[in-house]
């Protein structure tokens, strides 16, 4: 089992929905990121969090340490939303990342 | 926070030949640099970490000559893919911790490499 599972791998919405995607963890973590990565490759930080919620524009991140998850939404989205996201999470131990596999997103017009 | 230059963001290069890709530190120091490659499909795995100075440490599996790593310099650390094959076409990413994060970390933008 990764350390670091993301859930849903794969997430077609249409545009305007309210979009959810899941990170879940198994390790005890100093931190996490949030970060988007470009159908071109390029990859984007959204957000660090150690604790509650932070939110930027349509972005928002909550992280429950206790419960190993983190959220990240996207409200009124928007085609170019579309990216793949991913989660990783720096562990408490070594302070090494450990990645999550990413949750691809599509939005349709 | 603080900011990482990659470069370049996209190379397609010849079987055989060598590609170098660039991370710069533009507004701190990175004493230490980390190195990741994105299998398809997969998530992100650290290849090596690049000390200033010293010599990288590789994680196992990785080839030393393969991927040469260089930290001559407290904002400069590059990678060489050598002698390239179709199979290291990938993308490759590298951070480093950002001091002005506590232990977060700040991400070049990443390098997507094709190997023809």
């Amino acid at each position: 089992k990764n350390e670091v599972e993301q859930s849903p791998q794969n997430l077609t919405a249409q545009e305007g929905e309210f979009i959810t995607i899941n990170c879940s963890y198994s390790v005890g973590i100093s931190a996490l990121h949030w970060l988007q990565q470009h159908p071109g490759g390029g990859i984007v930080s959204l957000f660090m969090l150690s604790s509650g919620k932070k939110k930027h524009g349509r972005l928002i991140a909550t992280i429950n340490i206790q419960e190993k998850h983190s959220s990240l939404h996207i409200t009124a989205s928007h085609p170019r939303d579309s990216a793949v996201y991913i989660c990783a999470v720096i562990g408490s131990a070594d302070y090494q990342l450990i990645w999550g596999a990413g949750t691809k997103l599509i939005i349709k017009p | 926070g603080a900011v990482v230059s990659q470069h370049p963001s996209w190379v397609i290069c010849k079987s055989g030949t060598s590609v170098k890709i660039e991370c710069r530190s533009l507004d701190f120091q990175a004493t230490t640099m980390f190195w990741y490659r994105q299998f398809p499909k997969q998530s992100l795995m650290l290849m090596a970490t690049s000390n200033e100075g010293s010599k990288a440490t590789y994680e196992q599996g990785v080839e030393k000559d393969k991927f040469l790593i260089n930290h001559a310099s407290l904002t400069l650390s590059t990678l060489t893919v050598t002698s390239a094959h179709p199979e290291d076409s990938s993308f490759y990413i590298c951070s480093a911790r950002d001091p002005s994060r506590g232990h977060g970390y700040t991400f070049g933008s990443g390098t997507r490499l094709t190997v023809v």
